[in-house]
């Protein structure tokens, strides 16, 4: 139990383009969703933490007009790149609540290349 | 000051050996602590909590000091397939939010 799947596992997009990455859990209802992103030979940092019906709560630094966060249902949340530039070009990685207190569940990763 | 301190490594090792892995933190009111592996390109995973009383999970220890703020991971009798990158995770008090370290690549080779 307790699978997330995200979507596209990776993506490859050219400059200027827009860039949808899907994070579900597949058996469990998740009202939390976090979404991560980790460069080269660094640690993940967290991006966002997006609630359901809610808007979302993004870290300092981590601009909310370019990285739109969805989380319509309690099972999907999504994570748009707008207006992508290379430097956006990372490992994303979304991460459910758990039942347990400070449980979380990782997806496999999106691994995004912006030429 | 990192948050999370990790020696990034990399931790070449033989099989069989047994190695240990520190991480600092910088924030005296963390309340929780883990210790994740991440393979390749791929997602964390979790490996163990961490208690105050320390424990035990076959081949892994894990320790807490909360006077000196620093968590270990000892791993006995090394395989191969531990070869990956361990991350130290801490929460603060008043969050839920995981803060990661760098972490410490581990290669065990024949």
């Amino acid at each position: 139990g307790a699978v997330v799947s995200q979507h596209p596992s990776w993506v490859i997009c050219k400059s200027g383009t827009s860039v949808k990455i899907e994070c579900r859990s597949l058996d469990f209802q998740a009202t939390t969703m976090f979404w991560y992103r980790q460069f080269p030979k660094q640690s993940l940092m967290l991006m966002a933490t997006s609630n359901e019906g809610s808007k979302a709560t993004y870290e300092q630094g981590v601009e909310k007009d370019k990285f739109l966060i969805n989380h319509a249902s309690l099972t999907l949340s999504t994570l748009t790149v707008t207006s992508a530039h290379p430097e956006d070009s990372s490992f994303y990685i979304c991460s459910a609540d758990g039942l347990a207190a400070y449980e979380q569940y990782f997806g496999p990763g999106t691994r995004l290349t912006v030429t | 000051r990192k948050e999370v301190e990790q020696d990034p490594g990399p931790f070449n090792v033989p099989e069989g050996a047994t190695v240990a892995f520190n991480c600092t933190y910088s924030n005296s009111a963390s309340q929780s602590f883990f210790w994740y592996r991440q393979d390749c390109r791929k997602e964390p995973k979790l490996l163990m909590s961490v208690y105050s009383s320390g424990n035990e999970d076959g081949r892994f220890t894990a320790q807490l000091n909360r006077a000196s703020q620093y968590i270990s991971l000892l791993i006995r009798d090394s395989k191969l397939s531990d070869s990956a990158t361990y991350l130290c995770v801490v929460i603060s008090y008043n969050t839920d939010k995981l803060i990661f370290g760098t972490g410490t690549r581990l290669q065990v080779f024949p």
